[in-house]
């Protein structure tokens, strides 16, 4: 069964270091998203893409993220200066988007901790 | 404000009942609700999905019923087994979500005991 992969499955960084996590997403699926969830907390949505382009975008989404589709099968998550707050596991998904009745496939995460 | 309300942080139940667990959320509206398996350190897995306009959903051993009036749904899962121990994550789609992003609840760490 085809599934989202996520490298690496964990990050240590200084705090003002930028990171990079990658996400292979479900081939043929259309809608990409960025997750995230601080330890013993719920899991909150920080960016949706499609067709190339962000869609929506929390307001944790700030400056210091961003997103990219650098080829047909990548899907990165940058942070440009990380902070503390920032360490958290980060979940990629994708979506084929055929309307309801499909859902979302998680990918196993990024444990991410900013030293 | 809005809120999603998972019922307790925690649930034990004895193996071989039924646990039921609580989804309730104020101030949203919901064009579906999905129910999710977390376990430790891992992404969490897809279980369920139940419409608007649907009452319940069965798959196996799990049930999902949606009351938009009460603004809740219920989960169960019938003839619990160890294996079902795991954090259960309620999520929304809201109606206008454009990218159909999921809002989700902070869960419920089910434990089953043999």
């Amino acid at each position: 069964e085809p599934e989202v992969t996520q490298t690496p499955s964990h990050q240590v960084t200084q705090m003002g270091q930028e990171v990079i996590l990658r996400c292979v997403p479900i081939s043929n699926h259309l809608y990409f998203y960025w997750y995230r969830q601080i330890l013993g907390q719920k899991v909150e949505f920080l960016v949706s893409f499609y067709n190339n382009e962000i869609s929506e975008k929390s307001e944790i989404f700030d400056d210091q993220f961003s997103v990219e589709r650098p080829d047909g099968s990548n899907f990165t998550l940058k942070i440009r200066s990380t902070k503390l707050e920032d360490s958290a596991m980060y979940f990629c998904a994708s979506y084929l988007g055929q309307g309801v009745g499909d859902t979302q496939y998680f990918g196993p995460g990024t444990r991410l901790t900013v030293l | 404000s809005q809120k999603i309300e998972q019922n307790s942080e925690a649930l034990n139940i004895q193996e071989g009942k039924t646990a039921t667990l609580t989804c309730n959320y104020t101030n949203y509206s919901p064009a579906y609700l999905q129910w999710y398996r977390q376990d430790p350190g891992r992404g969490p897995v897809f279980l369920l999905l139940i419409r608007e306009n649907e009452k319940e959903k069965r798959k196996e051993r799990l049930k999902v019923t949606f009351d938009t009036t009460l603004k809740q749904s219920l989960f169960h899962i019938t003839a619990s087994q160890p294996a079902d121990s795991a954090t259960y994550l309620c999520a929304l789609v809201l109606s206008g979500a454009g990218s159909y992003q999921l809002t989700f609840g902070k869960g419920t760490k089910l434990s089953v005991i043999p």
